[in-house]
């Protein structure tokens, strides 16, 4: 399995709402990534984990909580959130650290496209 | 600070017209450059990895080249599937944990 898996495709939610995006991987990949792509801009990095701890936080709002239970799944949990975080949500894996195995870079997930109403 | 920089934003191409695009790139201790291939709605599929100057890769129609200051992707001979938006990224940092991505360049190949 070479592939990072995405659900929900889409998700349409209301301010008040809370909801989860999920993302998960098979691929034995130790570093998991959020990562947030508003139109025509390049992804930007959310969250990264790293053996399922938290290793870096790129000062996101508390409106996003992230969860790794295991080192296969990766969760995103949505709460009050605004119109502007409108976006496509992108979760990747890589292998962390050495040279050698990073080539193949990250493997990105084809996101959920995130509608606040 | 890492910077990473594409050009052009744009580019719009003749079937079969050869062309390259650019990444430009300032970062402190370079441990990878990657591009990716974008398409509208999905998300970034890798090409390739390039680690010292002087490295190239191919894949099919598309070629990296990788210099101390910047990295090209020549694309032979275009084809309207070739289409898409292409990242350049790079890894640096002693532990390898700034990942940046630039802008990106919009392709477009027309039949």
């Amino acid at each position: 399995d070479t592939e990072v898996t995405q659900t929900p495709k889409h998700l349409v939610m209301g301010m008040t709402n809370k909801k989860s995006l999920k993302c998960e991987q098979h691929m034995g990949h130790r570093a998991m990534y959020w990562y947030k792509q508003k139109a025509k801009k390049p992804p930007e990095l959310m969250f990264v984990y790293s053996y399922e701890k938290l290793s870096i936080n790129e000062s996101v709002p508390s409106r996003f909580s992230p969860e790794c239970p295991n080192s296969s799944l990766l969760n995103l949990h949505l709460h009050a959130l605004q119109p502007e975080d409108s976006a496509l949500y992108l979760c990747a894996s890589s292998h962390s650290g050495d040279r050698g195995r990073m080539d193949y870079g990250y493997t990105f997930g084809s996101g959920t496209r995130l509608t606040v109403v | 600070e890492d910077q990473v920089t594409q050009s052009p934003e744009a580019l719009r191409l003749q079937e079969g017209e050869s062309s390259s695009l650019n990444c430009s790139y300032t970062v402190s201790g370079l441990r990878g450059l990657f591009w990716y291939r974008q398409d509208p709605g999905k998300g970034p599929e890798f090409l390739f990895t390039l680690y010292s100057a002087g490295e190239e890769k191919e894949k099919e129609r598309l070629k990296a080249t990788l210099t101390k200051k910047e990295s090209f992707l020549h694309i032979t001979a275009p084809k309207p599937e070739d289409s898409a938006t292409y990242l350049c990224a790079v890894q640096a940092g002693l532990l390898g944990q700034n990942f940046v991505f630039g802008p990106g360049t919009r392709l477009s190949v027309l039949p």
